[in-house]
């Protein structure tokens, strides 16, 4: 399966712990984003890499939050400090962006990770 | 503000028949690009369908079909023959750039045989 994988699928933790999130791209692809959703809400945009750049962060991402790609292939998402409301689906997702000039490309999801904190 | 809103939380059809599904959104940008996906029960998100705002022409694929009304800010999705398979929640998207996408609350739809 070339698809993108998320590792682990589900993180049981308790507050004020630490956790990390790992997503593998398709390889090909440059682009590689970070969504949360909760439940009954779409997702909303955390943070996004072009190679192994972090071009945009969220207001969202709290300083607890931290997003590395060090190679441009796969991503981790630290969650420092875990608190009861970060509590959702961890979403990523990587597309191919040509060039400079704008486009979308097509976003392939991972199957997320779910985090529930005590 | 750059906002998705899809004001049908749940919709229902039976198989074979046609469903509108509604989104909205504002933007001030003149060029942008518009999704929808596909969430099955514990399943990835999909792209089902695309549409870059500088076409005039409404974007098809298969059975699925948008109209796309860019005065007025709207984007819907007409699913025609609707199949069992079908059964999912479905995502409107708004990207200005390429760069971020702004994703709605979503509608669940049902499908009944």
């Amino acid at each position: 399966d070339t698809g993108v994988s998320q590792n682990p699928r589900h993180k049981i933790t308790k507050r004020g712990q630490n956790v990390t999130f790992r997503c593998d791209p398709i390889s090909e692809h440059n682009r590689l984003y970070w969504y949360r959703q909760t439940l009954g809400q779409g997702p909303e945009f955390l943070t996004y890499f072009q190679n192994e750049a972090q071009l945009e962060k969220s207001r969202l991402l709290s300083d607890r939050f931290s997003a590395e790609r060090p190679k441009g292939s796969f991503s981790t998402l630290e969650i420092q400090r875990t608190e009861q409301g970060d509590s959702a689906m961890y979403l990523c997702a990587s597309s191919f962006q040509p060039g400079l000039a704008a486009s979308a490309g097509e976003l392939f999801f991972g199957e997320g990770s779910r985090l529930t904190v005590l | 503000a750059q906002t998705v809103t899809q004001s049908q939380p749940e919709m229902s059809v039976q198989e074979a028949e046609t469903v509108t599904l509604s989104c909205t959104y504002d933007t001030s940008e003149s060029d942008y690009y518009l999704f929808w996906y596909k969430q099955p029960p514990s399943r990835q998100m999909i792209l089902v369908i695309r549409q870059e705002a500088y076409k005039q022409q409404n974007a098809t694929e298969n059975r699925f079909s948008v109209n796309f009304q860019k005065a007025a800010k709207s984007f819907s999705l007409k699913i025609s023959d609707s199949q069992l398979g079908d059964a999912a929640m479905y995502f409107c998207a708004y990207s200005p750039t390429g760069n971020q996408f702004y994703f709605g609350t979503g509608t669940s739809l049902t499908v009944i045989p």
